[in-house]
């Protein structure tokens, strides 16, 4: 069954404090993983789509890297507007071309 | 270019009715998919239309439908609410015939006391 697992649930930061986020998954076959944030009572805002090992992207304080077992999402030097819920998803490949699987997201809190 | 609109924002309705949520794609998509996501968890897929048809459906029961129509707008429905229906419901929008990130929209908090 595809599954995707996010760690650590929540996390803290001090404003300027750096780390990374975890996204680990298994599919039957990768057609694509996505990175969106989402603040409360709203809907995912898309932040990267990767597709292939070894694949980065970077967006402001940003970037998300991929291996063929899991994604990471880099967050240097946040800011508290930076305090968001991140969520992981992948599209499998026999799943058609639409079809996400989502983790359950790591909540971030930036403390000025 | 507008992006991807619900309506409405917040719904509030009772045990055993019934439920019509609106949703309007970004300008050029084509496909659009419905997601239920419970409060502290990540959306789940509830199925996709394309062409006015359900192409794909995740493991939710037949109380709950959808149509989409000619202008590629949908509609997804639920029938005979139950209390665990009570989520935010996302539409997203694509393209279909890519492998391309699908938009968000703001969804619609749906309560069912």
């Amino acid at each position: 069954e595809d599954q995707v697992t996010q760690s650590p649930e929540a996390l803290r930061l001090q404003e300027g404090e750096s780390s990374s986020l975890n996204c680990s998954y298994t599919v039957s076959g990768l057609r694509g993983l996505f990175w969106y944030r989402q603040d409360p009572g709203k809907g995912p805002e898309f932040l990267f789509t990767l597709y292939s090992a070894g694949e980065e992207k970077e967006k402001e304080r940003l970037k998300a890297t991929l291996t063929k077992k899991e994604s990471f999402l880099h967050i240097t030097a946040p800011k508290p507007e930076d305090s968001a819920t991140y969520l992981c998803a992948v599209r499998p490949r026999d799943t058609g071309f639409q079809k996400l699987v989502f983790g359950t997201g790591t909540r971030l809190l930036v403390s000025p | 270019d507008a992006g991807v609109t619900q309506s409405p924002t917040h719904l509030i309705k009772t045990r055993g009715q019934q439920v019509t949520l609106r949703c309007s794609p970004k300008s050029g998509h084509d496909t659009v998919s419905w997601y239920q996501q419970a409060l502290g968890q990540g959306p789940q897929f509830i199925f996709q239309y394309y062409e006015e048809e359900e192409r794909q459906r995740g493991n939710f029961p037949d109380r709950f439908s959808g149509h989409q129509f000619p202008n590629y707008s949908s509609e997804l429905n639920v029938n005979a609410l139950l209390l665990g229906d009570s989520a935010l419901y996302l539409c997203a929008s694509s393209y279909w015939d890519r492998v391309s990130e699908q938009y968000f929209g703001p969804g619609t908090r749906l309560t069912v006391t």
